[in-house]
């Protein structure tokens, strides 16, 4: 079945430097992901989207990497910043039916260190 | 512009009753699609709504239900509430349907006790 996992629930990086979250998906089908920044209190932000014809894409300060072989996702954040703290999930659109239905990963908390 | 709107923001229910959430999407977007986000499930989806259509369902028992509107509003209602519903209903509303980013709203955080 369709699955959507992240490889680490906690990441702690320092102020400035770049922070990298992965996620890994199985349903070799899927053809459009989503990034997610949830804070405490508040709904998923999008952040950036790639599809499956791209293997990268950038925005400010944030790039997503599409590795298919792999089946594999990857979030970049250039120069953290305590803003950047956070819960980010990949999602992929299953476009079931022709619709809107996102799977979602577990999660990963960024914590940036002073 | 205003984002998507959930009311109410808090609810506590108690097992046995029924609950009704409400959204509203951005104007001028006709997708809504809900979800439920609980620590130990995540994220969920639970249903998708398009010209007051259901197009696209969740696993979800169907105590979950949901309707949409003409002017796009949905509302989800739960039920024969159950402990294990606690959780924070999202909705989300999108322009066109598939291949577009989502909006979230706040969501609406439900206790049952």
């Amino acid at each position: 079945g369709e699955s959507v996992g992240l490889h680490l629930p906690t990441l702690s990086v320092q102020e400035g430097d770049n922070s990298i979250i992965n996620c890994a998906y199985s349903n070799s089908a899927s053809d459009y992901f989503i990034w997610y920044k949830q804070e405490s209190g508040k709904g998923p932000q999008f952040i950036i989207d790639i599809r499956s014809n791209m293997d990268k894409r950038q925005g400010q300060r944030v790039t997503v990497l599409l590795n298919k072989t792999v089946k594999h996702l990857s979030l970049q954040i250039a120069a953290t910043q305590p803003g950047d703290s956070a819960v980010y999930f990949c999602a992929e659109n299953g476009l079931t039916g022709g619709g809107n239905k996102l799977t979602f990963g577990t999660g990963t908390q960024l914590k940036v260190e002073l | 512009k205003a984002g998507v709107t959930q009311t109410p923001r808090y609810l506590i229910k108690t097992r046995g009753q029924q609950v009704t959430l409400s959204c509203s999407p951005i104007s001028g977007h006709r997708s809504v699609s809900w979800y439920q986000q609980t620590p130990g499930q995540g994220l969920q989806f639970l249903f998708e709504y398009f010209s007051e259509t259901q197009r696209n369902k969740g696993n979800f028992p169907g105590r979950f239900s949901g309707r949409q509107f003409s002017n796009s509003r949905s509302e989800m209602n739960v039920s024969t509430l159950e402990l294990g519903d606690s959780a924070l209903y999202l909705c989300a509303s999108s322009l066109a349907k598939g291949l577009s980013g989502y909006t979230f709203g706040s969501g609406t955080r439900l206790t049952v006790v």
